[in-house]
């Protein structure tokens, strides 16, 4: 099993440009989410989808949207990159819906992005 | 509403000596409670988790930590450290709210091991 796979690994954008941040998982588990990491300020969560076919804001959802294209497919998008938006960005999932709180997410190696 | 502080953003120790990585949370309800390692451009993944069976937990690599509710702490301890235990370590609390459950994630400790 290849776990949580993020594509691509680096990518620059200019101002204004839009991307999508591709995210897979192989194993069969029903929650996905979408973090970025910033220096000092941990991991903060952009947005999560519980299930196939349902998604929520995390705790900074501004400038980004979210696809959950099946149960194994959650993309990010950046529609306007911004300076702002530069950060690495990690896709995580988990075998439960948020029903559980005990559960146990699995990460992907990350996508660097920076925006000039 | 929760909240979980990580006390120190670098610890630096000597290969042999004690890792203490401290924890501190704020939960209003029973709060379940994780730690997890980031290598160099790795994700991160799971060390220990306390999920209200047992206050110590034992985690990977010798790692292990103790739910303290009395003092809201988790810290996570090593006897003994490794070169390979250099790395980032992440406290994360999680807890039911309105829509479900949610998880915060701390800060941040980086850890160094000197030879």
């Amino acid at each position: 099993n290849a776990g949580v796979t993020q594509t691509p690994k680096f990518q620059v954008l200019k101002t204004g440009q839009s991307m999508t941040l591709q995210c897979a998982q192989d194993m069969n588990h029903n929650s996905m989410y979408w973090y970025r990491q910033d220096p000092g300020m941990g991991l903060r969560l952009i947005y999560y989808s519980a299930s196939e076919g349902t998604t929520d804001k995390g705790e900074v959802p501004n400038g980004y949207n979210v696809s959950r294209l099946n149960k194994r497919e959650f993309s990010l998008r950046l529609e306007s990159a911004a300076p702002s938006q530069t950060s690495v960005y990690f896709c995580a999932s988990s075998r439960t819906t948020a029903g559980s709180s005990t559960d146990t997410q699995y990460f992907g190696p990350g996508t660097r992005l920076t925006v000039l | 509403a929760q909240s979980v502080t990580q006390l120190g953003s670098h610890v630096s120790v000597s290969e042999g000596a004690l890792v203490l990585l401290r924890c501190n949370y704020s939960s209003s309800v029973p709060p379940y409670l994780f730690w997890y390692v980031q290598y160099p451009n790795q994700g991160l993944q799971l060390l220990l988790k306390y999920t209200s069976a047992a206050t110590l937990v034992k985690g990977i690599n010798g790692f292990e930590a103790e739910f303290k509710k009395s003092e809201t702490s988790f810290h996570l301890t090593k006897p003994s450290a490794h070169m390979s235990d250099a790395a980032e370590y992440f406290c994360a609390v999680s807890a039911r709210n309105t829509g479900g459950f949610k998880t915060i994630f701390g800060a941040g400790t980086r850890l160094f091991v000197k030879a």
